[in-house]
């Protein structure tokens, strides 16, 4: 069964410094993952795709199969990255749709 | 383009009453999703709809029932709500074959049962 593990409940940052999320997975099949960010109160944002391999805000991810890993990086953290993050799989289901599993999130804070 | 709306986005229940929850899209998509999300548990699929007139079961079904008459609204309905239920309530939409691009989100809905 396909499974999203985010290890940190919780990560405080000073800011300047760098950011890592980390994100486990385990698929049977080829994964795609996402990362989403909740900002105070707000709905989830894609934040941004693994297939796209682009940078949003500053951010970015990299897929590593050996390691079923897609932790998300950030070389300086800024007060404004304080915010929810979830980590997620999306896959086929047996009905043949599209269905998105979600990691339990990491609430990053950037200490002033 | 409002993208997903879900009303109402706060409500206080007492323990056995009933409510409605709706989520409504204005991008055709084609598959709708409840998620509800609880501290320490992330996300966690309730039921989705892969088209009008079909639900299916996510992974906590239970205390919750589902409709999808129409293809822009996914209703998600508490018979009897009890205060496990409590919880903040997300809609979503997709469309197949849209590539994996991401999931469009509502702003939510703040449970609480009392």
């Amino acid at each position: 069964a396909q499974r999203v593990t985010q290890p940190e409940k919780l990560l405080s940052v000073f800011k300047g410094a760098p950011v890592e999320l980390k994100c486990n997975y385990s698929y049977s099949g080829s994964p795609e993952l996402f990362w989403y960010v909740q900002y105070s109160r707000q709905r989830l944002q894609l934040l941004l795709r693994h297939i796209s391999r682009e940078s949003i805000k500053g951010f970015t991810a990299d897929l590593n199969k050996g390691e079923t890993s897609f932790h998300l990086k950030k070389p300086f953290a800024q007060e404004e990255d304080s915010a929810m993050y979830y980590c997620a799989l999306a896959f086929i289901s047996n009905f043949g749709n599209e269905k998105l599993t979600f990691g339990t999130g990491t609430r990053l804070t950037i200490i002033p | 383009n409002a993208g997903v709306t879900q009303t109402p986005k706060f409500r206080v229940l007492k323990t056995g009453q009933s409510m409605t929850l709706l989520c409504a899209q204005d991008m055709n998509h084609e598959y709708m999703y409840w998620y509800r999300q609880d501290p320490g548990m992330g996300l966690r699929l309730i039921h989705y709809s892969v088209g009008e007139g079909t639900t299916a079961k996510g992974e906590v079904p239970d205390g919750y029932n589902v409709s999808r008459l129409k293809k822009q609204n996914f209703l998600l309905g508490l018979e009897s709500a009890a205060p496990s239920q409590t919880s903040v309530y997300f809609c979503a939409s997709i469309s197949p074959g849209q590539g994996y691009n991401g999931y469009t989100f509502g702003s939510g809905t703040r449970l609480t049962v009392v």
